[in-house]
């Protein structure tokens, strides 16, 4: 099955903890996204990276950091310095990065982290 | 800055009525306009998209009405099911990333 593989779905931290949440995608995209999901306020792009060793900070990247070292993952730590981070977290790829009306985002099936 | 407005947050239909959900846009540079389906638990899936260049653009039940003079579009779902029930969330594109409104919660019962 091709797809995208985020893990894992729950996720605790305690206060001053990094934590790691995983993406893989077998679809042989070239770009990936971490999205944020807050109740009533959408989905907020934190990263995005269109090759292999290369990201862009999106709307709300304070307190988070990526790292793109092979196509297939791209790992999103939440940092200590992010005071807010309980939220919904998701994955996405497209084939390219989104240019016209054809670019698609496929997503995961998201993480949800929480503050002990 | 929320570049991307949807109404309304929620939304409730009888079983045959028609859904319709609202966006409106503020960036004239914006050349894609998706929508996503998302159920709980679950990632948004692509629904329908549109181009700018072109008015309206029908799927099966759901239809997407592009008015690019008034910035503004929408989603309507026809013959609306419980299967329907979900989150939906529109979305503007660029040249680099797609930004999303905020959801609109549909409950169709029955």
């Amino acid at each position: 099955d091709g797809g995208i593989t985020q893990s894992p779905k729950y996720l605790f931290r305690k206060e001053g903890q990094n934590v790691t949440l995983s993406c893989e995608q077998n679809l042989n995209h070239d770009a990936m996204y971490w999205y944020r999901q807050d109740p009533g306020q959408g989905l907020r792009l934190i990263y995005y990276s269109q090759i292999v060793n290369d990201f862009q900070k999106g709307d709300i990247a304070e307190g988070y950091s990526v790292s793109r070292e092979k196509k297939e993952s791209f790992p999103l730590t939440v940092t200590s310095a992010q005071k807010n981070p309980t939220a919904f977290y998701l994955c996405a790829s497209s084939i390219r990065a989104i240019r016209n009306y054809n670019e698609k985002l496929f997503f995961g099936s998201g993480t949800q982290l929480s503050v002990l | 800055q929320q570049q991307v407005k949807q109404s309304p947050q929620s939304l409730i239909v009888q079983k045959g009525g028609i859904s319709i959900i609202n966006c409106a846009y503020e960036n004239t540079a914006f050349d894609y306009f998706p929508w996503y389906q998302q159920f709980p638990g679950k990632g948004p899936a692509l629904l329908i998209a549109i181009r700018p260049d072109v008015s309206e653009k029908k799927e099966g039940r759901f239809t997407i009405s592009f008015n690019k003079s008034a910035k503004q579009f929408s989603l309507h779902i026809m013959d609306s099911q419980p299967g329907d029930s979900a989150t939906y969330f529109c979305a503007a594109g660029g040249s680099r990333q797609v930004t999303f409104g905020t959801g609109t919660k549909l409950q169709v019962i029955p």
